[in-house]
């Protein structure tokens, strides 16, 4: 099956700091999506991204289907984006199941 | 409000006393999974299934069961549970398998 990787693995920044996420898969992967689950544990779908950029707000993704890899942008950072982001796919070829990264854990300090 | 609900949202229980764990959805969602999520190991499909009746395994169904009888409902049951099956479990649901999925909110469970 596919593996996913992200990095890093965990990242700390300063309210108002810009960062980059990173998602690399083993092969091709349909339906890229990208999670955020917070500290309580409650998980929420930021983007349906198979390829091309989407914006929302202060996140954007950006996924290169061709070199499978998926960004995710956060600009200037808040406490409340702190948690674990996840980005998910299913392997090309009519896979059923969505493989999830590990996740990068992100800590924003006011 | 479109919503996926789980219950119970916590759960401590013992060595082989059977149990389910519910799952609701009110969008019209054919396509419901199961995952659990364990430190280190992420997210791990348990089982998933495409609509009424139409159930399929994922990557660790050993030790669960689901059924699909109504499209609203995904139930997980755990026959026999076991101390390795304690573990955060969400449920998820989206249009299509290859929609944008929607989590519920989560159920621990302790098994002892």
């Amino acid at each position: 099956g596919i593996q996913v990787e992200q990095s890093p693995p965990d990242l700390i920044l300063q309210e108002g700091a810009n960062s980059t996420l990173r998602c690399n898969f083993s092969d091709s992967v349909n339906n890229l999506q990208w999670f955020h689950q917070n500290p309580w544990g409650q998980l929420i779908n930021l983007f349906y991204i198979p390829s091309g950029t989407k914006q929302n707000g202060r996140l954007s993704a950006t996924t290169v289907a061709t070199e499978r890899y998926s960004l995710l942008y956060i600009s200037s950072s808040q406490t409340t984006d702190s948690g674990v982001y996840f980005c998910a796919g299913r392997a090309q070829g009519g896979s059923e199941k969505l493989v999830f990264g590990k996740g990068t854990k992100l800590t924003v300090n006011p | 409000e479109a919503q996926v609900t789980q219950n119970p949202r916590y759960l401590i229980t013992v060595t082989g006393k059977k149990l389910t764990v519910t799952c609701s959805q009110n969008m019209n969602h054919e396509y419901m999974s199961w995952y659990r999520q364990d430190p280190g190991l992420g997210l791990r499909q348990i089982y998933y299934s495409m609509n009424v009746e139409v159930t399929d395994k994922g990557d660790v169904p050993e030790g669960y069961k689901v059924s699909r009888k109504e499209k609203r409902n995904f139930p997980l049951i755990l026959e026999s549970p076991s101390p390795n099956q304690t573990s955060l479990y969400f449920c998820a649901s989206s249009f299509s398998r290859g929609e944008t999925q929607y989590f519920g909110p989560g159920t621990r469970l302790l098994v002892l």
